[in-house]
C-alpha cells in the first residue's frame, strides 16, 4: 500500500460550477478525514467518518459541500455552486480508531487537491 | 475558540546550523499533540505524536518536547540540510472522546540554504 492518494491532484473551474474530490485511504484505516488550507492558514478540519458513519461535521462545511464514504473505503467530497472563496487545498487523512487501551493514532495525509475557483 | 499558534512563520538557515521552532496551544484538556513535515507537492509527513508532560521523542536528527502544564512544544533540528526545508506543523487535539479532530497551527516555513 502507497499511502493515502487524491484525485484530482488539481482542479481550475469557473464560480458556480460543481466540483467532485476523491480520497482512497490506507487499505486497513477506518477513520477518514477532511481538512481544508487557505493561503497563510493552517490545514481546517471539515469532516471525519469511521466506516460509513459521518461522525463529524465541522460548521465550515456548509450546505454546499457534501461528504460521502458509502462503502466504508473510499471518499467523495462534493462542492456544488462553487464560490472564489472555496479556492484552497483539500486535504484528505486517514488512520486507525484506536484499539482498546491505546490513547492515540497517527493521522496520515494524502498529497491534496488544489482547488482554484475563477 | 482553541487556537494553536506558531513561531517563526518562516526561518533562512545555512547548512549545518541547528535551528528550533515552536508550537503553543492550549494547556487545558490536553490530549495528544501532533508534529507535521510538509514538503511542497508531498503529502504532509507524521513526524512526533506526543502524549505526556516532558515526553521528548527523536527521529534522526529532529527531536521534539512537550510541557502540556504550560503549553508548548518545541521542535528542534540538528545540523540542518537542505532537505529538510519544508513547513513544519504542529496539531492539537483534546479531550473529547467524541471527536478525532486535529487542529492545526499556522506552520514554520523552513529554508535550509548549501
Amino acid at each position: 500500500d502507497t499511502g493515502v492518494s487524491q484525485d484530482p491532484r488539481h482542479k481550475i473551474t469557473k464560480r458556480g460550477q460543481n466540483v467532485t474530490f476523491r480520497c482512497d485511504p490506507i487499505s486497513e484505516h477506518n477513520r477518514l478525514y477532511w481538512y481544508r488550507q487557505t493561503l497563510g492558514q493552517g490545514p481546517e478540519f471539515l469532516t471525519y467518518f469511521q466506516n460509513e458513519a459521518q461522525l463529524e461535521k465541522s460548521r465550515l462545511l456548509s450546505d454546499r459541500f457534501s461528504a460521502e464514504r458509502p462503502k466504508g473505503s473510499f471518499s467523495t467530497l462534493e462542492i456544488q455552486r462553487t464560490e472564489q472563496g472555496d479556492s484552497a487545498m483539500y486535504l484528505c487523512a486517514s488512520s486507525l480508531a484506536p484499539g482498546l487501551g491505546a490513547r492515540w493514532e497517527t493521522q496520515y495525509f494524502g498529497p491534496g487537491t488544489r482547488l482554484l475557483v475563477l | 475558540i482553541l487556537n494553536v499558534e506558531q513561531s517563526p512563520q518562516s526561518l533562512h538557515v545555512q547548512e549545518g546550523d541547528s535551528t528550533n521552532f515552536t508550537c503553543s496551544f492550549p494547556s487545558s484538556n490536553f490530549y495528544a499533540l501532533h508534529w507535521y513535515r510538509w514538503e511542497t507537492a508531498k503529502s504532509p509527513e507524521a513526524l512526533f505524536v506526543m502524549t505526556l508532560n516532558g515526553d521528548e521523542k527523536k527521529k534522526g536528527r529532529i527531536s521534539a518536547t512537550l510541557n502540556t502544564k504550560e503549553g508548548y512544544s518545541y521542535l528542534y533540528i540538528k545540523g540542518s540540510q537542505p532537505e529538510d526545508s519544508a513547513t513544519y506543523l504542529c496539531a492539537f487535539r483534546g479531550v473529547n472522546y467524541n471527536t478525532d479532530k486535529l487542529i492545526f497551527g499556522t506552520g514554520t516555513r523552513l529554508q535550509v540554504f548549501p
